[in-house]
């Protein structure tokens, strides 16, 4: 079956810090990874994805993530965090074997950025 | 503005009534989904459409009835909710269901559903 995991329901960072998000999966088959932000009373927006090729994958609003098949994470960062990232955000996955569209998030992680 | 509108934003229903939900794409998009938001808790898959078709009804409780009439529009008929129903409904849609792979994923704003 596959599942995400966000360790952390909070995290708490400062600006101009860099931040670190976590997500760990479990999927069959070649794993596709995305981050999806939602800002208050808003719906998910994409920010990122990870399909196939560098580990290193880039996104919207200066944020990143890195693929390790080995640790199956996928963690989001930026490297200078600002108030306005401010969000909850998504870990999501859905296996290659797996092509009825069911894309699999985590239960969120809390981002808050203080001044 | 994602292309993808929910109405109404905020519904308060008691367990006996029947409502519905909502959700229209203008992205001419042919797969569309509804998720369950509960705080703290992973998104719930509730149920896929593609062409109209049902193509995954996620053990959802039958108190819950999606209807699809066409690409454009998805329905969430809810009848003797539970009050921990109580959740933000999420719309989204797809170009196709490959389309998730590739996380060409589309949300509305949600339904925020407060069962008394």
């Amino acid at each position: 079956a596959q599942s995400v995991a966000q360790p952390e329901d909070q995290v708490n960072v400062a600006e101009g810090n860099p931040l670190t998000v976590k997500c760990t999966y479990s999927v069959s088959g070649n794993p596709y990874l995305f981050w999806y932000v939602q800002y208050p009373n808003r719906g998910l927006q994409f920010l990122l994805k990870y399909i196939t090729g560098d580990n290193l994958v880039k996104g919207s609003y200066g944020f990143e993530a890195e693929f390790n098949k080995s640790q199956t994470s996928f963690h989001l960062k930026k490297p200078s965090a600002l108030v306005s990232d401010s969000a909850l955000y998504f870990c999501a996955v859905i296996g290659s074997y797996n092509q009825g569209g069911k894309l699999i998030f985590g239960q969120g992680t809390e981002l808050s950025v203080k001044p | 503005e994602t292309g993808v509108t929910q109405t109404p934003r905020h519904l308060v229903m008691g367990m006996t009534n029947k409502k519905s939900l909502k959700c229209e794409q203008h992205l001419g998009h042919n797969a569309m989904y509804w998720y369950k938001q509960s705080a703290k808790k992973p998104l719930e898959l509730m149920f896929v459409y593609s062409l109209e078709e049902r193509v995954e009804n996620n053990s959802v409780p039958s108190r819950f009835s999606p209807e699809c009439p066409n690409s454009s529009h998805l329905f969430l008929h809810l009848h003797t909710l539970q009050p921990e129903d109580s959740a933000l409904y999420l719309c989204a849609s797809s170009p196709d269901l490959a389309g998730a792979n590739t996380g060409e994923l589309f949300f509305g704003e949600g339904s925020r559903l407060t069962v008394l």
